[in-house]
């Protein structure tokens, strides 16, 4: 149990264009999902707190125009990077906490962005 | 604000020495901590954590991890380390109150000696 699941794994897009990320919990509702970034050989930095149903919380430093981030469901969040530049290559990683029960937050497999 | 220091940046043992990852924390209340290793172009995997109770904590793959709150530390151990145990090791800490907002420390590189 407690499978989260991001999609697509690994994307390549152009200059311009925006991207979106899907994050999935596939057995369990989540009312909280995270998304965090990880640059290459770096830790992974919280970007925003996504809560269904109401706007997500960005953290100090993260442009909220620039990833949005939706939160529609108890299971699917996403996040779209938008009017992508080289410089959002990164790493894209999920996390979601289940609705019930006292535990943690599971994460996603990640999804790798590259930009050219 | 809470926060996870990781002093190590990278480590090299022998294949079968003993290994201690350092991690220190700093939080207001009891922490939550996590241990989660890394793999090149993976994702995460949960090694262990602790809530509460016990202070020695046993997880996946031999790992142990051990609590001390005098110290503000959550050292990661192995008694006998294996080729397959490179990767990069994050320490974290997290809450649980209302959101499980998880904090990573900024990881420690492990390699493994032949």
């Amino acid at each position: 149990g407690a499978v989260v699941s991001q999609h697509p794994s690994r994307v390549i897009c152009k200059s311009g264009t925006s991207v979106k990320i899907e994050c999935r919990s596939l057995d369990f509702q989540a009312t909280t999902m995270f998304w965090y970034r990880q640059f290459p050989k770096k830790s992974l930095m919280l970007m925003a707190t996504s809560n269904e149903g109401s706007k997500a919380t960005y953290e100090q430093g993260v442009e909220k125009d620039k990833f949005l981030i939706n939160h529609a469901s108890l299971t699917l969040s996403t996040l779209t990077v938008t009017s992508a530049h080289p410089e959002d290559s990164s790493f894209y990683i999920c996390s979601a906490r289940p609705r019930t029960g006292n535990t943690e937050a599971f994460f996603g497999q990640g999804t790798r962005l590259t930009v050219v | 604000a809470q926060s996870v220091t990781q002093p190590d940046i990278h480590i090299t043992v022998s294949e079968g020495a003993s290994l201690e990852l350092r991690c220190n924390y700093s939080y207001g209340a009891t922490p939550y901590l996590f241990w989660y290793v890394q793999s090149p172009g993976q994702g995460l995997q949960l090694l262990l954590k602790y809530f509460s109770g016990d202070t020695l904590v046993q997880g996946i793959k031999g790992f142990e991890a051990e609590f001390k709150r005098s110290q503000s530390s959550f050292n990661l151990r192995k008694p006998s380390v294996h080729w397959s145990d490179a990767a990069e090791y994050f320490c974290a800490v997290g809450e649980l109150s209302s959101a499980s907002k998880i904090i990573f420390g900024s990881g420690t590189r492990l390699s493994i000696r032949p």
